[in-house]
């Protein structure tokens, strides 16, 4: 079946610097990702749309200019936390649709710890 | 974008059935209803999807009446490992813009 691979897993940085999370479909192209976040012990909580080739779609709320996120290929998106502050660490986890219909492909998530 | 809505819990021993139903009262036309299932730490896993009626797969039902403002997920004889949160997920095919509900702890004991 289709799988969504996110990497890293998890990571643990400085206040004042950037994570790059990629996420990857290993077995189909994705035109549209969707990424979200998700504090402890709350749902998850969409943050942007992910458009290969061309600006991301984000959600209310979220800084464009902090979550900066690219979609450079079919298979390929990013999410790069910049400048990243101690309110940052939480659960990150991206998706894709696959055919239309089909039900959407999780990743299973980064967690950013930021000190 | 149709709303859900959930319990926030439920409790079952081992062996037992687990109904959980969703409300989605503004449920469009071209929605499609999808259960997943959440671990700690761990993304959402596919469950079941469905349209209307009854759709079974190897782990769980799938149970919407004909006018499709709620859903039903089945769990048979769940398992200790069955502890999750599940959520239930409407959208149609290109499922943008969804907003996850708060989901449904299910806690399974010997």
């Amino acid at each position: 079946g289709a799988v969504v691979s996110q990497h890293p897993s998890w990571v643990i940085c400085k206040s004042g610097t950037s994570v790059k999370i990629e996420c990857r479909s290993l077995d189909f192209q994705a035109t549209t990702m969707f990424w979200y976040r998700q504090f402890p012990k709350q749902s998850l909580m969409l943050m942007a749309t992910s458009n290969e080739g061309s600006k991301a779609t984000y959600e209310q709320g979220v800084e464009k200019d902090k979550f900066l996120i690219n979609h450079a290929s079919l298979t390929l998106s990013t999410l790069t936390v910049t400048s990243a502050h101690p309110e940052d660490s939480s659960f990150y986890i991206c998706s894709a649709p696959g055919v239309y219909n089909s039900p959407l492909h999780f990743g299973n998530g980064t967690r950013l710890t930021v000190t | 974008l149709a709303k859900t809505t959930q319990p926030i819990s439920m409790d079952s021993y081992e062996g037992q059935e687990v109904n959980i139903t969703c409300s989605h009262n503004n449920i469009a036309t071209n929605d499609y209803i999808t259960w997943y299932q959440q671990f700690p730490s761990q993304g959402p896993r596919f469950i079941i999807q469905g349209y209307k009626t009854k759709v079974t797969n190897e782990v769980a039902s799938l149970f919407i009446p004909a006018d499709r403002k709620s859903s039903t997920l089945s769990l048979p004889r769940v398992s200790l490992s069955d502890t999750a949160v599940y959520y239930c997920l409407v959208g149609d095919g290109s499922w943008g813009k969804l907003q996850f509900g708060a989901g449904t702890q299910v806690v399974v004991t010997p």
